[in-house]
């Protein structure tokens, strides 16, 4: 089955700074790669996400590149504020399949 | 509120116990899953069903564990004997019809979990 590692799993950066979170995986099968934020005590909510036809996404303060080659993946948040603080879960599947999570990385970020 | 919803949102029960959990999903979504996520762990998946038929079980659900979608819409997840280990946050999310071919139909909405306490 897929094995999907994330790292860092605890991230502190500065008001303004970028965040950067790094996914692995292991199944070449999969081709959809979505990214999860998670408020205390609240649902898993979809922020952007990736599919194997393309190599970068980017919607607004947020971007995700892909890399196949190597199975990896990567969350890039500029321009950080208080409101990003959150646990961050990537995942990966197949299409219409179930998701196989990281274990998460919590950003703060400090104002 | 169109979103996936679950009830109850809590539940404490003492070991032994059986518990059952309910998921709406969004309307006309015809996949259902059902996560487990335990605390600092990202969501594992258990199970899903393609409107009433459940495909696909995981090797994390024991016997004790029992899962329905009878009219496709609706699903519920039942815990019998509940142990201690089965404390957690139970989560369940829907996706639309991927035979659609819309963009966005591998996209998964997730409930906002049923928190199990076993006592």
């Amino acid at each position: 089955g897929e094995n999907v590692e994330q790292h860092p799993s605890t991230l502190s950066v500065q008001e303004g700074d970028s965040a950067v979170i790094k996914c692995t995986y292991s199944d070449s099968a999969s081709n959809y790669f979505p990214w999860y934020k998670q408020e205390l005590g609240k649902r898993p909510q979809l922020i952007i996400d990736i599919r194997s036809n393309v190599g970068e996404k980017k919607d607004q303060r947020i971007a995700v590149t892909l890399n196949k080659t190597a199975k990896h993946f990567s969350l890039h948040i500029t321009e950080t504020q208080p409101e990003d603080s959150a646990v961050y879960f990537c995942a990966a599947s197949r299409v219409d399949y179930k998701l196989s999570f990281g274990a998460g990385t919590t950003v703060t970020v400090r104002a | 509120d169109t979103g996936v919803s679950q009830d109850p949102r809590h539940k404490i029960t003492k070991r032994g116990q059986n518990v059952t959990f309910r998921c709406d999903p969004i309307s006309e979504h015809n996949r259902l899953y059902w996560y487990r996520q335990t605390l600092g762990q990202g969501p594992e998946f258990l199970t899903y069903f393609q409107n009433e038929a459940q495909l696909e079980k995981s090797r994390l659900l024991s016997d004790r564990f029992s899962a329905e979608r009878p009219k496709g819409s609706f699903s519920t997840l039942e815990i019998q004997r509940t142990e201690q280990g089965d404390s957690a946050m139970y989560l369940c999310a829907s996706s639309p019809d991927y035979r659609s071919g819309r963009d966005g139909t591998d996209t998964q909405y997730f409930g906002p979990g049923t928190r199990l306490t076993v006592l």
